[in-house]
């Protein structure tokens, strides 16, 4: 069974803050997305990564930056938490190639900035 | 733009069929997913269609017409355990997944 972890379920930060969330896959994959999940709203891509230390901006870059130094972990960092970065932070997983694979996820981090 | 649109909220009683529309306007077409999301949980994988048709999976059943933009899930013999969120997303043609907002689907007994 393919496994994604993510190191809080739960986190609360002050405004200004630097937050990292960290993620890790224990199935090879190549490619990893970190997300965000708000109501009403779908999910948004904040960066992914199809290699170790590749990453590529995804819709809503602003705010974050993110690490994969090893293929199995990638990191999601808020340089200065703020109050519009409240929302659930989706981790996900996929194979990489020119095949379209699903997307695996880990369980969620719910970040509350105050 | 790139657009997926979904019903916010559905009802269905169990043992019942309901079925779950998403239509899509997005840049290039290489594949349709559905994914399950049970509340305060991840999103799992239901089903793939990037071929008109409908493909089947037990309960589960998803079509696709690539002409019309249009996809709906399927799913027979409602169990309580079906109570939760259904996720349209559509792969562009860069590759990327572009999510629907989600179909929150309430079953009553």
């Amino acid at each position: 069974d393919v496994k994604v972890t993510q190191s809080s379920r739960y986190l609360v930060k002050r405004t200004g803050e630097k937050v990292f969330l960290e993620c890790v896959q224990d199935m090879d994959h190549e490619n990893m997305f970190w997300y965000r999940q708000d109501p009403g709203l779908g999910l948004r891509l904040i960066y992914f990564s199809y290699d170790v230390k590749m990453k590529e901006k995804g819709d809503i870059p602003e705010g974050y930056s993110v690490s994969r130094e090893k293929k199995e972990r990638f990191s999601l960092i808020l340089e200065s938490a703020s109050t519009n970065q409240t929302s659930m932070y989706l981790c996900a997983s996929s194979f990489g190639g020119g095949e379209t694979y699903e997307q695996y996820f880990g369980p969620g981090t719910r970040l509350t900035v105050t | 733009g790139q657009n997926i649109d979904q019903p916010t909220e559905m009802t269905a009683t169990e043992g019942a069929i309901v079925q779950i529309n998403c239509t899509y306007q997005t840049s290039g077409f290489n594949g349709l997913f559905w994914y399950q999301q049970h509340a305060g949980e991840a999103p799992t994988f239901l089903s793939y269609n990037v071929l008109d048709g409908l493909e089947e999976k037990g309960r589960f059943s998803s079509f696709l017409s690539r002409s019309k933009g249009y996809s709906y899930l399927l799913l027979k013999e409602l169990q309580m355990k079906d109570s939760a969120s259904y996720l349209c997303a559509v792969r562009d043609s860069n590759y990327q997944l572009i999510w629907g907002a989600g179909t929150k689907l309430i079953i009553k007994p």
